[in-house]
């Protein structure tokens, strides 16, 4: 069955600093990934995804992913953080009628 | 920006009562999806929805749930008899193909609470 995992409850990172937000990721067959967004009392909103191709994925808000399937994970990154930053973000895998989602890791940047 | 929008944006129903939550997914999209959030949890899936019947659900959606496309534009999620333990966000998504490399947009979400 496809599933993901998010190791990290809550991240907290500073402002200005670069912020990671940890996924692990197992699937049968090609793995197809995303990252969603949810600030409070706010809908999921999406951030990028892999499908294939390049192993870093550019998506909005200036995060990036990386994918590493020896390590079968696909952290989010982005080089320096910002205080609107700071939200719920979800990790998923794309199963063929649905998607499936970790737990979601808590960010929070302080000024 | 086309998007996906949810009515009402809370509810406030007795336990044992029906409710029907309404979603009008994008206009061209032809899967959909609801996902409830218990208070800030994990995000859970309940049912997707493809050519007018029910392509898969999960443990969660049972009897008491069934979802309906009534007219071209709204696809709805009825509960028949609520229980506390559905209090819940529940997320509408709509998709355009069902493909594994496609996502899902999601609206705000409706806030259901059964007192």
């Amino acid at each position: 069955a496809q599933s993901v995992a998010q190791p990290e409850d809550q991240v907290n990172v500073a402002e200005g600093n670069p912020l990671t937000v940890k996924c692990t990721y197992s699937v049968s067959g090609n793995p197809y990934l995303f990252w969603y967004v949810q600030y409070p009392n706010r809908g999921l909103q999406f951030l990028l995804k892999y499908i294939t191709g390049d192993n870093l994925v550019k998506g909005s808000y200036g995060f990036e992913a990386e994918f590493n399937k020896s390590q079968t994970s696909f952290h989010l990154k982005k080089p320096s953080a910002l205080v609107s930053d700071s939200a719920l973000y979800f990790c998923a895998v794309r199963a063929l009628n649905d998607m499936r989602f970790g737990a979601g890791t808590r960010l929070t940047v302080k000024p | 920006e086309p998007e996906v929008t949810q009515t009402p944006s809370h509810q406030v129903t007795q336990m044992g009562q029906e409710v029907i939550l309404r979603c009008v997914p994008i206009s061209n999209h032809l899967y959909f999806y609801w996902y409830r959030q218990i208070l800030g949890q994990k995000v859970e899936f309940l049912v997707s929805f493809y050519n007018n019947e029910i392509s898969e659900k999960s443990e969660i959606f049972d009897d008491q749930f069934s979802v309906e496309r009534p007219d071209g534009s709204n696809f709805t999620l009825k509960i028949r008899s609520t229980k506390l333990e559905d209090s819940a966000m529940y997320f509408c998504a709509s998709s355009p193909t069902g493909g594994k490399f496609t996502e899902a947009f999601f609206g705000q979400g409706t806030r259901l609470t059964v007192v």
